[in-house]
C-alpha cells in the first residue's frame, strides 16, 4: 500500500465516547500532520509531528489527544467531544516540517458527533 | 500571522475556457502551495512554488514574491478539472511554525 492512509474513513461517536483516529504513511516521511476541515471554514491546522516530536499545537482543546509513536504512525484519540467537533480530519505528511516540502493528503475521517 | 485572500471564492465557466484564480497573502513566505481538493474530501498538492512560473500538463502556476501575489492558471478547462483550488503558506515569515495557513478555496464547477 503506498500513499497516506487514514482510517476509518467514517466514524459517528456520541459525546461520552473515546475513539481514536489512525493515520500510516507509507513514503518514508519524517513529519505528520492532523488537519480540521468544518463545513464552510478553511483548512485548519491542528498538531504537527517532526521526528516524532509534536513542533506546533494550534489552540486545539485537549479533548484531542494526538500521539505520534515512529514517524510512520499518527493517532487523534477523541474523547468527550462537542457536536460543533464533527468535521473531516485529515492527516498529511511531507519529508520534514517545512513549508518547503510538498505535503501528501491523507483521504480523511468524515467525523460526526452526536 | 499570515492572512491568505483567494478570489473568486465560486466560479462557474463552460467547458474550454481559460481559468484564473488568485491567491493573496500578507506575509513574506519562501513557499506557496496550490492544492486541489474534489467532491468527497480528498487533497491533492499541484504545486509547490518559491519564485516565478511552474507548469504541468494544462495547469499552470506563478508567483509574484514581492507583490505577495500567486495565480493558477487552467488552460482548456474540461469537467474534470471541477474542484476546489486550496492556496497555503507558511503561518509566519520566517520559518517559527511548522504547517500551512489555508486560504477559504474558490470553488471551480466546468460545464460541459
Amino acid at each position: 500500500e503506498t500513499g497516506v492512509t487514514q482510517t476509518p474513513r467514517h466514524l459517528v461517536m456520541g459525546m461520552t465516547n473515546k475513539k481514536s483516529l489512525k493515520c500510516e504513511q507509507h513514503l518514508g516521511h519524517n513529519a505528520m500532520y492532523w488537519y480540521k476541515q468544518s463545513a464552510k471554514k478553511p483548512l485548519e491546522l491542528m498538531f504537527v509531528y517532526n521526528f516524532k516530536e509534536q513542533t506546533e499545537n494550534n489552540s486545539v482543546p485537549s479533548r484531542f489527544s494526538p500521539e505520534c509513536p515512529n514517524s510512520s504512525h499518527l493517532f487523534l484519540h477523541l474523547h468527550t467531544l462537542q457536536p460543533e467537533d464533527s468535521a473531516l480530519y485529515l492527516c498529511a505528511s511531507s519529508q520534514e516540517a517545512s513549508e518547503n516540502y510538498e505535503q501528501y493528503f491523507g483521504p480523511g475521517t468524515r467525523l460526526t458527533v452526536t | 500571522k499570515n492572512e491568505v485572500e483567494q478570489s473568486p471564492q465560486n466560479l462557474t465557466a463552460q467547458e474550454g475556457e481559460f481559468i484564473t484564480i488568485n491567491c493573496s497573502y500578507s506575509v513574506g513566505i519562501s513557499a506557496l502551495h496550490w492544492l486541489q481538493q474534489h467532491p468527497g474530501g480528498g487533497i491533492v498538492s499541484l504545486f509547490m512554488l518559491s519564485s516565478g512560473k511552474k507548469k504541468h500538463g494544462r495547469l499552470i502556476a506563478t508567483i509574484n514574491i514581492q507583490e505577495k501575489h500567486s495565480s493558477l492558471h487552467i488552460t482548456a478547462s474540461h469537467p474534470r478539472d471541477s474542484a476546489v483550488y486550496i492556496c497555503a503558506v507558511p503561518p509566519y515569515s520566517g520559518g517559527g511554525a511548522d504547517g500551512l495557513t489555508f486560504g477559504k478555496g474558490t470553488h471551480l464547477i466546468i460545464q460541459p
